[in-house]
């Protein structure tokens, strides 16, 4: 069974750094694309990016470029997304999602992870 | 970028009702469309892939038809558990994925 596990919610102050995950399981982790979206509360899905944990090669939606780090560690079949400095308005919920290919829409997707920031 | 234009924006609708949801791209797309459900607190679920594919496990009263910048997704008889919100999502100019703005499917 096809499975994609994220990590757990998190409270943050505005300028912390934050890392969030996905592990795969129940496929290839190597040979499916992962994307991820955020949802801002109550607010409608935003494509953010999207890494192929097989080389690490990772796009980015204009509007998320240089925001977040999407990266992989394929020896653990997890994916990850990152802020260096966050921000209120980051608050929101981030999925993760498999993608048979770039050109795909995604398949599978985590539970979401819920991040908070505020002071 | 692609813009997704979904309406309408929110419908109410009895059980058995027929509902069509439609999604107009601002470019062409070929049949580079997916159509999500997605329940209060839960994340998304794909039922329609390549525009008109259904994915498995999802109940044949859905169904997607479109090619092109026009896009639909039919519920041909409503069911209690199909209240929900609704997106329309478009992969053929990725890196730049672009979701519709939803449509919230609520009870008459």
């Amino acid at each position: 069974e096809v499975q994609l596990v994220q990590s757990g919610a998190e409270v943050k102050k505005p300028g912390e750094s934050l890392k969030i995950s996905c592990k795969g399981s129940g496929y290839s982790f190597t040979s499916y694309w992962i994307g991820w979206v955020r949802q801002m509360p109550g607010k409608g899905l935003e494509w953010m990016g999207i890494i192929y944990p097989g080389d690490s090669d990772t796009r980015y939606s204009p509007s998320f470029q240089g925001q977040v780090t999407i990266s992989a560690d394929k020896s653990i079949s997890t994916a990850y997304l990152q802020w260096s400095s966050l921000k209120a308005s980051d608050t929101a919920m981030y999925y993760c999602a498999r993608h048979v290919s770039i050109a795909a829409s995604p398949d599978y997707w985590g539970q979401g992870t819920l991040v908070t920031v505020s002071s | 970028d692609i813009q997704m234009t979904q309406s309408p924006s929110s419908l109410s609708a009895s059980v058995g009702d027929r509902v069509t949801i439609t999604c107009r791209a601002s470019q062409g797309i070929r049949n580079d469309l997916g159509w999500y459900q997605q329940k209060p607190g839960k994340a998304p679920k794909r039922l329609i892939y390549a525009a008109s594919s259904l994915q498995s496990g999802v109940p044949s009263r859905f169904s997607g038809s479109g090619s092109g910048t026009e896009f639909t997704l039919t519920i041909s008889s409503l069911q209690p558990e199909d209240f929900a919100t609704y997106y329309c999502l478009q992969h053929n100019s990725y890196p730049r994925i672009t979701f519709g703005q939803g449509t919230r499917l609520e009870i008459k």
